[in-house]
């Protein structure tokens, strides 16, 4: 299966100014989910967009979903040295034959203090 | 709700042993239960999908004598990796998706990865 593309890899900002991070994917989906991880460790669910939803919040998080270009975003608004992580977009296909996630290639955000 | 719990955390072995990988859901029934690879700096791979009391289906590419899944209950899958060697030293990590009577109710949940090292 092929992985979801991520940009950027790397980002670094300032803490207060806001991150987003950006997700292409391929096949259709049955919804899309965003994880962050710490270095070395497990992953945090962090939020999940149905396919018919196209923008959902959770506290400093907002997430959109364009199923018709097959991309999301997640925003991290005043962004706090603690956000500093990896983040992933994972797609989740169950339903059109695909029972399982499948990861994007991540976004490796540096929150400068 | 909704815990995995994977052991060891880590590991480190000797080059042509085996090493064996729990994952333990804790308060549901995992009938499904996915198995991830994780080398440094990349994202998450998956190796193979469990289903309890069958065989386990493995991705392309992934040796399914080098890398035996077990489901053999609702509540604990296992992966030994066998005859280990250097370049199987990875992050592994082992997910179930929660459901409830067939709907996805919280998506997938992880267990918090075990980090193999093989010298």
């Amino acid at each position: 299966s092929q992985q979801g593309e991520e940009d950027p890899q790397a980002l670094s900002i300032q803490e207060g100014e806001n991150a987003t991070m950006n997700c292409s994917y391929k096949t259709s989906i049955n919804n899309l989910q965003w994880y962050r991880q710490n270095s070395g460790r497990g992953l945090v669910h962090l939020i999940l967009i149905r396919s018919n939803e196209r923008e959902k919040h959770s506290g400093r998080l907002r997430v959109t979903l364009d199923t018709s270009k097959k991309s999301s975003s997640l925003l991290i608004t005043a962004s706090r040295a603690a956000d500093t992580a990896s983040y992933f977009c994972a797609t989740d296909a169950a339903g059109f034959g695909n029972e399982k996630l499948t990861f994007g290639t991540g976004t490796r955000l540096t929150i400068i203090p | 709700g909704a815990v995995v719990s994977q052991h060891p955390s880590w590991v480190i072995c000797k080059s042509g042993t085996s090493v064996k990988i729990e994952c333990r859901s804790l308060d549901f029934q995992a009938t499904t239960m996915f198995w991830y690879r994780q080398f440094p700096k990349q994202s998450l791979m998956l190796m193979a999908t469990s289903n309890e009391g069958s065989k386990a289906t493995y991705e392309q590419g992934v040796e399914k004598d080098k890398f035996l899944i077990n489901h053999a209950s609702l509540t604990l899958s296992t992966l030994t990796v066998t005859s280990a060697h250097p370049e199987d030293s990875s992050f592994y990590i082992c997910s179930a998706r929660v459901s409830d009577r067939g709907k996805v109710r919280h998506g997938y949940t992880f267990g918090s990865g075990t980090r193999l090292t093989v010298v």
